[in-house]
This record gives C-alpha cells, sequence and structure tokens, in this order.
C-alpha cells in the first residue's frame, strides 16, 4: 500500500444524503488533516488529528463531522450538504515533532447536487 | 498572520524552455518551514522540498533547483529545461514551528507545450 489512499474517488450525493469519506495512512505517522479544495480559491485546512485527538477545528460547518478512531484511520462525515461545498477534498498525514511534511491523498473530487 | 503569495496566475512556457515560480511570504515566526508541492491534474498533491527557517543554501535535485532568500522572504523555485510532464499547478506553503498548520499560496498554473 502507498503513502495515503482515500475512498472514494468521486462521489455524487444529493443535499439530503448522507456519505462518508475515508483516508487511511500507511506511513506510521501520528497527525492526520482534512482540507477542502474548491475552484479558483485557495487550499483550506479544515481539521486536525494529532494522536486521535482532534486539535483544529477551522469554523468548519457541522454538516462536516470528522471522526479518527486511530491513528492511521481518518473519516469525513458528510450530511445536508450545499452545492457550494463541491470541492476536491484532501487528505493528508505527518509525523508530528520529527519531519513534519505533510504527505497527500489523491482526494475525493465530490459533487453535490 | 502568515500568509503566501503567489503572485504568478498562470505561465505557459514551450518545452525546453526555463521557467522561475515565485513565492513570497510572510511570518511573525522565526521558526518556520516552507514547502513547496505539485498537483498534476490526477488531484494528489506531491511533495517537492522542505525547508527550514535556519538553512538558507539554495538546493538542486535534478532539474528542479529552489533559492530560499529570507531578506526578501522569497522561496523561488526553477525549473530546467521544462518538459510537458511538468504541467501542474505548484503550490508554495509555510508551517509554523510545529508544523501542523501549512499556509498555502494560491498555487501557480504552468503550461508546458510541445
Amino acid at each position: 500500500e502507498t503513502g495515503v489512499t482515500q475512498t472514494p474517488r468521486h462521489l455524487v450525493m444529493g443535499m439530503t444524503n448522507k456519505k462518508s469519506l475515508k483516508c487511511e495512512q500507511h506511513l506510521g505517522h501520528n497527525a492526520m488533516y482534512w482540507y477542502k479544495q474548491s475552484a479558483k480559491k485557495p487550499l483550506e485546512l479544515m481539521f486536525v488529528y494529532n494522536f486521535k485527538e482532534q486539535t483544529e477545528n477551522n469554523s468548519v460547518p457541522s454538516r462536516f463531522s470528522p471522526e479518527c478512531p486511530n491513528s492511521s484511520h481518518l473519516f469525513l462525515h458528510l450530511h445536508t450538504l450545499q452545492p457550494e461545498d463541491s470541492a476536491l477534498y484532501l487528505c493528508a498525514s505527518s509525523q508530528v515533532q520529527r519531519e513534519e511534511t505533510q504527505y497527500f491523498g489523491p482526494g475525493t473530487r465530490l459533487l453535490v447536487l | 498572520a502568515q500568509k503566501v503569495t503567489q503572485a504568478q496566475t498562470e505561465i505557459s512556457v514551450v518545452e525546453k524552455e526555463d521557467v522561475t515560480l515565485d513565492c513570497v511570504y510572510e511570518t511573525r515566526d522565526t521558526t518556520y518551514y516552507l514547502f513547496w508541492y505539485k498537483q498534476p491534474p490526477s488531484g494528489e498533491l506531491v511533495f517537492l522540498i522542505r525547508r527550514n527557517s535556519f538553512d538558507e543554501q539554495n538546493e538542486i535535485s535534478g532539474r528542479y533547483s529552489w533559492n530560499f532568500q529570507k531578506s526578501t522572504s522569497s522561496f523561488n523555485f526553477t525549473i530546467t529545461a521544462s518538459q510537458v510532464v511538468d504541467s501542474a499547478v505548484y503550490f508554495c506553503a509555510l508551517s509554523e514551528k510545529n508544523g501542523n498548520k501549512l499556509v498555502f499560496g494560491a498555487g501557480t498554473i504552468l503550461r508546458v507545450k510541445s
């Protein structure tokens, strides 16, 4: 398994659906991140987990709910999304207090209809 | 507050030309890290380089080179003899000393034509 994997790679959902994005890292890291990349906007940090504890929530609406059951897995639960939430959602991981470089997964391209 | 500016929105070059992507940053920290990432059309951000604020030595890796100048708060990236496969969006990023919060620039779209 390589680096950081994300599933699904593409997702289309209606505004009333509930779905989850999954991220898994195979690098032995202890921190994981969710980023949002919208068209014509800089990459936005959404959530940070250090040692499974959430340490950053960058004013993200409650319709996005993260979950980090262990240092290797990170989920983003989605419910009642809006069309403006359509974006590329990127997961990353790093080894805090050591190398600290964030390595990214391939992303999930989300379309909300 | 930390900020990264990539003033070049899009650059087009012909294959084998050299191209420099500019990055200017702002931070009040004395210890910080600078990064470059490449995002090909597939979407994944590929890590290229990490530099800490105490290491101003320029770096060369194959056709890639980086020029870090604290005096001008710049961390520019040069691709020598560009190739079509270099076509991508390139992001410069900055993090404070604990490395958790990456602040990205808006990115520069590089198009290399054959």
